[in-house]
């Protein structure tokens, strides 16, 4: 069964400390993987999109990992900001008839 | 990138009521979707539109309806609201391509 599980449910951190979420999938045939922040009462927007050949990809102070082989992901968050306080979203693409497959979110605060 | 618009923010609307839910893209793309999004179910497929006048139901059809006689706009509607389709409701487009979806800005809706 296609799933895509994301760790830990929520979190909170001090403002400036570093975190990494979690994605864990077990789509296939794997297209894609995209990671979203969604602010609260809005809707998501695009972070990174990762395809199977990359291992990491960076967009400002948020780095993504793909570990192909363990069907692992990582969204590593550098020097916090309070404006990262929102849920972050893991959207796993199978390559055939356009499936797409959520997580559930990691939902994180930053704390002054 | 494709600008998707959800016509409301927040929506109040009693029990009962027909409930029109309006998005809008303008990238042409033939993909779009609604979800509703709830608090640890993350995000649900409602139904989903993959060209004009077509329609596929996806994992919680009950109680919704949809409509798309153009390529650019895709209605939700609620027949009857009901107090359990209290929710955040995404719409989101997508290419034929498929690399990924972009949100609008979601309408929260309370039925009441």
């Amino acid at each position: 069964k296609n799933q895509v599980e994301q760790s830990p449910q929520s979190l909170i951190i001090l403002e400036g400390k570093n975190c990494t979420l979690q994605c864990n999938y077990t789509v296939s045939p794997f297209s894609n993987l995209r990671w979203y922040k969604q602010d609260t009462g809005r809707g998501p927007v695009s972070l990174t999109i990762m395809t199977f050949s990359e291992n990491t990809k960076s967009n400002g102070r948020y780095t993504a990992t793909l570990d192909a082989d363990t069907k692992q992901s990582s969204l590593h968050i550098t020097a916090s900001q309070l404006s990262d306080s929102a849920s972050y979203i893991c959207v796993v693409s199978a390559k055939t008839g356009n499936q797409f497959y959520f997580g559930t979110g990691t939902s994180l605060t930053v704390i002054p | 990138d494709v600008k998707v618009t959800q016509s409301s923010r927040y929506l109040v609307k009693r029990t009962g009521e027909k409930v029109f839910l309006e998005c809008v893209q303008d990238m042409d793309h033939e993909n779009m979707f609604w979800y509703r999004q709830d608090p640890g179910l993350g995000l649900r497929l409602i139904y989903f539109s993959y060209d004009v006048k077509m329609k596929e139901k996806g994992d919680i059809p009950e109680g919704y309806s949809v409509s798309r006689e153009k390529k650019e706009r895709f209605s939700l509607i609620l027949e009857s609201a009901s107090t359990n389709q209290t929710s955040m409701y995404l719409c989101a487009a997508i290419s034929q391509r498929g690399s990924g979806y972009t949100f609008g800005s979601g309408t929260r809706l309370t039925v009441v």
